[in-house]
């Protein structure tokens, strides 16, 4: 099984700052990577996959880059509303496996 | 456009038995797989297991072999999440989610699309 490590595990920014968030893979999972946002009360929602393509209506902020084992996810300028908790996934091989996520609160 | 709506909260006491559902509209539920996914109460999300509804094709995840079922009913465009005796352990929130076959790059027999369009989850509580 791939054990994906997010860091930090909390992220204190402020709206307008800017958020690298990373996930490093204890193996080669090439490109196929993936980052959902989940909001409070919310169901997690796909933001980035195949390690940079954005999917469809995500703000242009959201970028994510790597290949390989590490991975990084970087919000340009912090929105009230991206305030939120951020999981990586790899979907290279089953059992497919989430990050244990990354909390990004207003500081 | 693609809608997934789940079934509504359960409560049950351990040792009974539950299924929840998963029903979709918008696009051809036979062709895409359907992933579940569990969050215990505060908690980060595991997959559980998935299933492609043409064929009734289903893989578990290790941790959860043999604990749930994963069945899809083609008819009515609803998958299905199914305990034979809950615990406690089985609090959570479910999720199932479309596994978007048209998003990202074709990797091989082992290799999964990404979950495009989600439920609005299920909380399943077990208490005594």
């Amino acid at each position: 099984e791939i054990v994906l490590t997010q860091s930090p595990a909390t992220l204190s920014l402020s709206p307008g700052e800017r958020a690298t968030l990373s996930c490093r893979a204890s193996q080669s999972v090439g490109r196929f990577f993936v980052w959902y946002q989940q909001r409070p009360g919310q169901a997690p929602r796909l933001l980035i996959y195949d390690g940079s393509d954005r999917a469809t209506g995500v703000p242009a902020r959201f970028s994510g880059s790597g290949s390989g084992t590490d991975f990084t996810l970087t919000i340009s300028s912090l929105e009230p509303e991206d305030f939120a908790v951020y999981y990586c996934q790899q979907r290279r091989s089953w059992p497919l496996t989430f990050g244990g996520g990354t909390k990004v609160e207003i500081k | 456009e693609v809608q997934v709506v789940q079934s509504g909260a359960e409560v049950r006491r351990p040792g009974e038995s539950l299924r929840i559902s998963c029903q979709v509209s918008g696009y051809t539920f036979s062709n895409f797989w359907i992933g579940w996914v569990r969050q215990k109460p505060g908690k980060g999300l595991e997959w559980m297991g998935i299933i492609y509804p043409d064929d009734s094709d289903t893989t578990y995840s290790p941790s959860f072999q043999g604990q749930v079922t994963i069945s899809a009913d083609t008819s009515t465009n609803t998958a299905y999440l199914q305990w034979e005796s809950l615990r406690a352990s089985d609090t959570a929130i479910y999720y199932c989610t479309r596994l978007g076959a048209d998003v990202g790059s074709y990797c091989g027999g082992d290799c999964y699309p990404p979950g495009d369009f989600w439920g609005q989850g299920t909380l399943v509580t077990v208490s005594s």
